[in-house]
């Protein structure tokens, strides 16, 4: 069953603006990951982070976790219309005995408006 | 490049027929693959755990007999939609770990749009 839930569902913001998104989880896990959807496409692997790390950098992206709390958010920095997609959470559960298997967060959807 | 590949990206058929969807790893073996399934608007669920050489393992909910899954050799695992109904509409991805199990990072197919009329 579905575990991870996002806000906000929707984000609409104007091009070089910062857009944050949020996920919560519910079990323990080994890592969470950030997907990027673009409409009626597959998944593109943004940035992994795992359990024991607080907060990772990629290019215009800022990913924190929050074991304690179960959360995590997505920062994307000085946003560009190419941006605009949806965005998925995704954890491994740490006790699926990290067999690859992802439960998705309900993903947010982000436009960027040039 | 594409590291997995689907196929068809998109079929359309009639009520009561069945639908094949492939999976490919392209430059690299998957002992397991995974099969999720997308309604419009809405997340990914994960539908079944694709395993080389044995039996395929299905989550809770979804009927195997249905959706019938093969994963014959190390670079393909099959997605067939048996006699498939309009409430089979749907948007199917697989995916595939690239590296040793454990590391966490997949990579997912184009996926694949079926439409049952």
């Amino acid at each position: 069953s579905q575990q991870g839930e996002e806000d906000p569902q929707a984000l609409s913001i104007q091009e070089g603006e910062n857009a944050t998104m949020n996920c919560s989880y519910k079990t323990s896990i080994n890592n969470l990951q950030w997907y990027r959807q673009n409409s009626g496409r597959g998944l593109v692997h943004l940035i992994l982070i795992r359990s024991n790390e607080r907060e990772k950098h990629s290019g215009r992206l800022r990913v924190t976790l929050d074991t304690s709390k179960k959360s995590s958010s997505l920062l994307i920095t000085a946003s560009r219309a190419a941006d605009t997609a949806s965005y998925f959470c995704a954890t491994d559960g740490r006790g699926s005995s990290n067999t690859g298997k992802l439960i998705f967060g309900q993903g947010t959807t982000l436009q960027v408006k040039p | 490049g594409a590291v997995v590949s689907q196929h068809p990206s998109w079929v359309i058929c009639k009520s009561g027929t069945s639908v094949k969807i492939e999976c490919r790893s392209l430059d690299f073996q998957a002992t397991t693959m995974f099969w999720y399934r997308q309604f419009p608007k809405q997340s990914l669920m994960l539908m079944a755990t694709s395993n080389e050489g044995s039996k395929a393992t299905y989550e809770q909910g979804v009927e195997k007999d249905k959706f019938l899954i093969n994963h014959a050799s190390l670079t393909l695992s099959t997605l067939t939609v048996t006699s498939a109904h309009p409430e089979d509409s749907s948007f199917y991805i697989c995916s595939a770990p690239r590296v040793t199990i454990g590391t966490g990072e997949l990579f997912f197919g184009e996926g694949s749009r079926l439409t049952v009329l």
